[in-house]
């Protein structure tokens, strides 16, 4: 069984630039999640989609991150514009019943803000 | 506001020698505790969910028990290549969502 799918795993870019990552899920799962994971934390929920719907983007800073996920699959998490305090790694997960706590994450898309 | 803490925030054992990392949580109407594995340069990997005080899960060398205010993960003559990251993670009812701790970085040295 294919695993959670991220792109670009690195990327390096200046402040007040822009960026966006990419994930492909595991076949099914129709619960997708993003979080941010600064160096030295547990990871933080940005977003949540069941389907095509967001459940949960409480914590999303929306002046400057937007997500989407079209067609119930594929999502893409925007950054723009890019702040040094972005500087974290990004994870994609995806579930299919999240009261099971069984996430499965991607390697996650570390992003560098000079 | 669901609040966890992890306790150490690094622990170095030599092989063989067991411990056990703490994970302390406040949460309104706990639906379940959850441990995670995270390698360097990886994403988190699942390990156990317990729901309940009392509950216990093992897993090789690895075993999560649950309290009513925390959860601990006891190693048992651990290897090095059990050295990783193990963060805990709790879901409530108020959240609907899942609050990670900040984690214990766990060395086994050979």
């Amino acid at each position: 069984e294919a695993g959670v799918a991220q792109s670009p795993r690195y990327k390096i870019i200046e402040k007040r630039q822009s960026v966006a990552f990419w994930c492909n899920p595991i076949s099914g799962h129709a619960t997708l999640y993003w979080y941010q994971q600064i160096l030295g934390q547990g990871p933080k929920l940005l977003i949540q989609f069941q389907n095509n719907g967001v459940v949960d983007d409480s914590q999303l800073p929306k002046d400057r991150f937007s997500a989407e996920r079209l067609k119930g699959v594929d999502s893409t998490l925007k950054i723009q514009p890019a702040k040094l305090e972005d500087s974290a790694v990004y994870l994609c997960a995806s579930s299919l019943d999240l009261s099971t706590g069984e996430l499965f994450f991607g390697e996650g898309s570390r992003l560098t803000v000079l | 506001e669901d609040q966890v803490t992890q306790s150490p925030e690094a622990l170095r054992l030599q092989e063989g020698e067991s411990s056990s990392l703490n994970c302390s949580y406040t949460v309104s109407g706990l639906r379940g505790l959850f441990w995670y594995r995270q390698d360097p340069g990886k994403g988190p990997e699942f390990l156990f969910t317990l729901y309940s005080a009392g509950e216990e899960k093992e897993k090789e060398r690895l075993k999560a028990t649950l309290t009513k205010k925390e959860s601990f993960l006891h190693i048992t003559a651990p290897k090095p290549e059990d050295s990783a990251t193990y963060l805990c993670a709790v879901y409530s009812g108020s959240a609907r969502q899942l609050t990670f701790g900040s984690g214990t970085q766990l060395t086994v040295l050979p």
